[in-house]
Formats: structure tokens, C-alpha cells, sequence
């Protein structure tokens, strides 16, 4: 049962343009999202977060929008850059009771950007 | 700096044999987790650690075992390996702290059983 799925598995960009990755969730307890970058032969590392008392965090060229009745959210990039190709992964949490802060991950959507 | 190591990047391994892949974090950080990353899956929960010998079982502990004997460090075992563990292994930690739940990935141990 994938609770977090990211139904595009690539997306591909050309430098400059806007890209938009695409999220959707289904369990009505998660509460808090966050989208991680992976390059190749590396862990992901923490890009943005958003609450589900927002509907919109922005930091720099990554903005993060939440749709909370249709449980989707997405990450717009804007310029796109070639340094931008890498995997993206999708995660959502549940901040009540004990979560322990466990993050329930996406499948990924692998972005190329061309020069 | 935030600093999550693993004490192999690359491992290869026998059917059978028994794996330790150790990880550890320099931020005193109470949870630790293990996922694996699978093409077309993502990465999924294998067990996770909130506190020094506590554990809880992920989306999918069948063949894993973990230990935590101290805080920094959160070791994941395959007590006999298979050709169906053959994937990339991550562990991260983090700390709750005002809401903040960003978890820190190390680099990742890519196993290879044959």
C-alpha cells in the first residue's frame, strides 16, 4: 500500500524553463512534507519542508505548493539548472502521537535538465 | 556540520553469510533509521531507533535485524544473506525539535549478494 506516490518516474527539462514535480498522499494523518534531492552514489539531502497549516514555502528558486483537500503537493523549480538533475523523492509525516518522525517516502521522479 | 557515516560504500556478499553495515552520527541525534533503496520503490523503512537499545520494526524487518548500544550508533544486520537483499542501504537520524523532523542521510552501502 504506497501511502506517498510519485506517479511520474522522470521528467526531463530544459535549462531555464520551470520544472514540476508532482506528489500525492492518501493517509489524512500526514501533517508534514518534505521533497529530498539524490544524486548518484550519495545520500539524499533535505531540499524543502512545508506544514500542512501552509499552503505554499518558498527558498530561493524551490517553491513547495500543498493541496490539502486533494492531498497533493508539488515542487516547483524555477530557472531550472543542469545542476538540478538528480532524483527527487517525495516524504510525508505524521508529527502526532509517537512518529518518531518516521518519513514515509516516495518512489522518486528522476529530473534531467538540458543545457 | 551534520555528519551521518556508513563504514562501507560498497559491499559484496555471499548467500548465506551474516552482514553487519554500521552506521554512525555526530550530532547527538536520538532517532536513527535504515531504509533501502530499490529502483521504483523509493526508499523504505526497514527499522528505526528512537532511543539507545529501543527499536521498532519499518515497513519491511523481514531479514534484518538492528542494534543500538550507544546513541551514535544504529547497526543494521542480515543474519543470512540473500540475493533479494541486493539493494542500496541508507541510514539517516534526526531530532524532533519544534517540529522540525528533517532527517540527515549518510552516503549509503550499495550490497551486493551473489
Amino acid at each position: 500500500d504506497q501511502q506517498v506516490k510519485q506517479n511520474s518516474p522522470s521528467l526531463s527539462v530544459q535549462e531555464g524553463r520551470i520544472s514540476i514535480l508532482n506528489c500525492d498522499y492518501t493517509n489524512s494523518m500526514f501533517d508534514y512534507f518534505l521533497w529530498y534531492k539524490k544524486y548518484p552514489a550519495e545520500g539524499p539531502t533535505f531540499l524543502i519542508s512545508i506544514s500542512s497549516i501552509k499552503d505554499k514555502n518558498e527558498d530561493g528558486r524551490f517553491t513547495v505548493f500543498l493541496n490539502k483537500s486533494a492531498k497533493h503537493l508539488s515542487l516547483h523549480i524555477v530557472p531550472s539548472q543542469p545542476g538540478d538533475s538528480a532524483v527527487y523523492f517525495c516524504a510525508a509525516s505524521s508529527t502526532g502521537g509517537t512518529s518518531y518522525g518516521k518519513l514515509t517516502f516516495g518512489q522518486g521522479t528522476i529530473l534531467t535538465v538540458h543545457p | 556540520d551534520v555528519k551521518v557515516t556508513q563504514s562501507s560504500r560498497y559491499l559484496v556478499k555471499r548467500t548465506g553469510e551474516k552482514v553487519f553495515l554500521e552506521c554512525v552520527q555526530d550530532m547527538d541525534h536520538e532517532n536513527m533509521f535504515w531504509y533501502r533503496q530499490d529502483p521504483g520503490l523509493g526508499l523504505r523503512l526497514i527499522y528505526f531507533s528512537y532511543d539507545v537499545k529501543m527499536k521498532e520494526k519499518g515497513d519491511i524487518p523481514e531479514g534484518y535485524s538492528v542494534s543500538r548500544e550507544k546513541k551514535e550508533r544504529f547497526s543494521l544486520i542480515l543474519e543470512s544473506a540473500s540475493t533479494n537483499q541486493t539493494s542500496m542501504y541508507l541510514c539517516a537520524s534526526s531530532i524532533i525539535a519544534g517540529g522540525y523532523y528533517e532527517q540527515y542521510f549518510g552516503p549509503g552501502t550499495r550490497l551486493t549478494v551473489t
